[in-house]
């Protein structure tokens, strides 16, 4: 499994794009990018995942380089509830386990 | 729509004493199921994973078993808990064939005294 580099902590004003990025410069071919994100006492919870392309959902935007070496995941309109650990995963489609990091810790103030 | 239980929300226990943590999933059939262990202050640790009903997979060398009696069931035991096995412990579920995209329980916080 690739590994992933992610900042320690971050903070973001509330109403403001979060950009979150992640270095997974050992990434193979066929892995594909996970972020998840846990809110403290809770769960971890899935976000969006990608493989070269760019991809949104109602949660999120994924923006993986063409190299594919770093992603960025963008929260476009953070909100005091978007604070939470956020991870990013290297992980093959049929893999059966996910490995989380140590995440970076996303800080909304208002 | 797939929901996923977990019992107790919270354990206190002796050193010692046994454990037994139940995880069920509704509204899914033959999913993946996973046991994560998280320490104070630390990432989480896949401990267990299943395929299907008595087939279980042991990530860690530990104290504690698994056991998947229904389709749908996930047990997490131990006879002996010890003070390292304190923790928030987390069930979830995957569809077989998107691994990838796990669905999470909200989990049991547990305190071994």
């Amino acid at each position: 499994d690739a590994k992933t580099t992610q900042p320690t902590s971050m903070d973001c004003a509330e109403g403001r794009a979060a950009n979150l990025p992640c270095n997974h410069s050992t990434i193979s071919g066929n892995e594909y990018v996970y972020w998840y994100r846990q809110i403290h006492s809770q769960g971890p919870q899935y976000i969006i995942h990608g493989l070269k392309n760019n991809e949104t959902n109602e949660m999120a935007s994924l923006i993986i380089t063409e190299d594919r070496k770093s992603s960025t995941l963008i929260l476009p309109h953070a909100t005091l509830r978007d604070t939470a650990v956020y991870y990013c995963i290297p992980i093959y489609q049929g893999a059966q386990k996910l490995v989380f990091g140590q995440g970076t810790r996303l800080t909304i103030n208002p | 729509s797939q929901t996923i239980h977990q019992w107790p929300a919270t354990l206190v226990q002796p050193v010692g004493s046994p454990l037994s943590l139940e995880c069920t999933v509704e509204g899914t059939s033959n999913p993946n199921l996973y046991w994560y262990r998280q320490a104070a202050g630390r990432g989480l640790q896949l401990l267990f994973y299943s395929v299907g009903i008595g087939q279980i997979s042991s990530e860690v060398p530990q104290n504690l078993s698994a056991s998947r009696p229904q389709d749908r069931q996930f047990i997490l035991s131990s006879k002996k808990l010890l003070l390292s096995d304190s923790g928030f412990y987390l069930c979830a579920w995957s569809w077989v064939l998107l691994q990838g995209e796990q669905f999470f329980g909200p989990g049991t916080r547990l305190t071994v005294l």
